[in-house]
């Protein structure tokens, strides 16, 4: 199976700008996550998808959303891009999503840096 | 809320040494646990989880770590490090019902020749 794969690897925005990051999980597995990791603040939750559902959130401004398709495909977007902002974003995708049981696999991540 | 403490960001081990990284949790209930390794510009690779059907749970790459409940720790070890193993180490935890991991702050392992 073709493990979880994130587009694009790399991307250079500007101060102000928006970005989607994509992410494509293992087939068939359900829940999708997402996880911020920088030097200072460590890997920190974004959020979950479950069947296109929004199940739980972390601590980030509404400028940090997402969705999850039929395919269980999802999106980040950042809007209004801050140099805070930049940092490896990470998707993880899980079978059902039952994360005392399932475990979480991590694609290769996002490296996003704003100027 | 449940968290997960690393001692120590950085460890170094000479080559064939013991690797010990240190986990320690805090949870009123015994949670489930996972050892993640990280390898420059690359995601984060499963090494073991823990979800208490036993206390020692050996995982890839010779690695293990286990349970210990009393002292709500969660240490990694393997016998004899490799430098292939230099690579930055998380311990995660799962609370229950929130569908996500809550990640320490990583552990950088350096093995020197």
């Amino acid at each position: 199976k073709a493990g979880v794969t994130q587009t694009p690897r790399y991307l250079i925005k500007t101060r102000g700008q928006q970005v989607t990051l994509s992410c494509s999980p293992i087939s068939g597995h359900r829940s999708v996550s997402w996880y911020q990791q920088t030097p200072g603040q460590g890997l920190q939750f974004l959020f979950e998808y479950f069947s296109e559902t929004q199940r739980n959130k972390g601590n980030f401004p509404g400028r940090f959303s997402g969705r999850q398709f039929s395919n269980s495909r999802s999106e980040m977007n950042v809007s209004t891009l801050e140099l805070g902002d930049s940092a490896l974003y990470l998707c993880a995708s899980s079978p059902n999503g039952q994360t005392e049981s399932d475990t979480q696999y991590f694609g290769p991540g996002t490296r996003l840096t704003v100027l | 809320a449940q968290s997960v403490t690393q001692l120590g960001s950085h460890v170094s081990v000479s080559e064939g040494a013991l690797v010990l990284l240190r986990c320690n949790y805090s949870s009123s209930v015994p949670p489930y646990l996972f050892w993640y390794v990280q390898y420059p510009n690359q995601g984060l690779q499963l090494l073991l989880k823990y979800t208490s059907a036993a206390t020692l749970v050996k995982g890839i790459n010779g690695f293990e770590a286990e349970f210990k409940k009393s002292e709500t720790s969660f240490h990694l070890t393997k016998p004899s490090a490799h430098m292939s193993d230099a690579a930055e180490y998380f311990c995660a935890v799962s609370p229950s019902g929130t569908y996500k991991y809550i990640f320490g702050t990583g552990t950088r392992l350096k093995v020197l020749a």
